[in-house]
């Protein structure tokens, strides 16, 4: 079935630096992608999607990166905050019922 | 707003004995997921509802797990007998649209069951 990987599991940054987070998904027919912040303790939260017509998509400090050659997908964190200090997950969209495909996580941690 | 509310948000309970977990998704939402998170396999869908019906529940692991969505505000997973592998955290997510298409997945604080 399909999968969706990440590159790193853990990720050190200093605080101010900017973060780039890698995904790679397998299914090329997938037509939205979206990544989720989780804290711990709580339930993932949606940060930012992106549609397989677009390459690039910007939001408060983040912007997600789409390379659909390559089947690769990044979250860059502009000025990292402690606050962003979490697991992420970017998830696809794809197959029959549009189900969502979860990659395993990598997590931030922002150095003071 | 309320958001999802997930119940309990601890349990411990002992093999062989059953385990309800509820769910009530934001009101209007019409769309519901059961996922499981572990460190080994991360976040599988279990199941999904749309407007109460199942439409696909094929990341249910065994006949031990069942889930029901008797109106629009309620859910239940039941893992029944438990077994110290169901040990997870469980989550419940809704969604505005059918099969989840904006892709915002509004999540619970989830359950954390261990079973010993």
């Amino acid at each position: 079935g399909e999968s969706v990987g990440l590159h790193l599991p853990t990720l050190s940054v200093q605080e101010g630096d900017n973060s780039i987070i890698n995904c790679a998904y397998s299914n090329s027919a997938s037509d939205y992608f979206i990544w989720y912040k989780q804290e711990s303790g709580k339930g993932p939260q949606f940060i930012i999607d992106i549609r397989s017509n677009m390459d690039k998509r910007q939001g408060q400090r983040v912007t997600v990166l789409l390379n659909k050659t390559v089947k690769h997908l990044s979250l860059q964190i502009a000025a990292t905050q402690p606050g962003d200090s979490a697991v992420y997950f970017c998830a696809e969209i794809g197959g029959p019922f549009n189900k969502f495909y979860f990659g395993s996580g990598t997590k931030l941690n922002v150095k003071p | 707003d309320a958001g999802v509310i997930q119940s309990p948000r601890h349990e411990v309970t002992e093999m062989g004995q059953e385990v309800t977990l509820r769910c009530k998704p934001i009101s209007g939402h019409n769309s519901l997921f059961w996922y499981r998170q572990t460190m080994m396999r991360g976040l599988e869908l279990l199941i999904y509802f749309n407007n109460n019906v199942p439409i696909d529940d094929s990341g249910m692991p065994e006949d031990r797990f069942s889930a029901k969505m008797p109106n629009a505000s309620f859910s239940t997973l039941k893992i029944q007998p438990s077994e110290p592998r169901d040990s997870a955290v469980y989550f419940c997510a809704s969604s505005p649209l059918a099969g989840g298409l904006t892709g915002e997945l509004f999540f619970g604080e989830g359950s954390r069951l261990t079973v010993l």
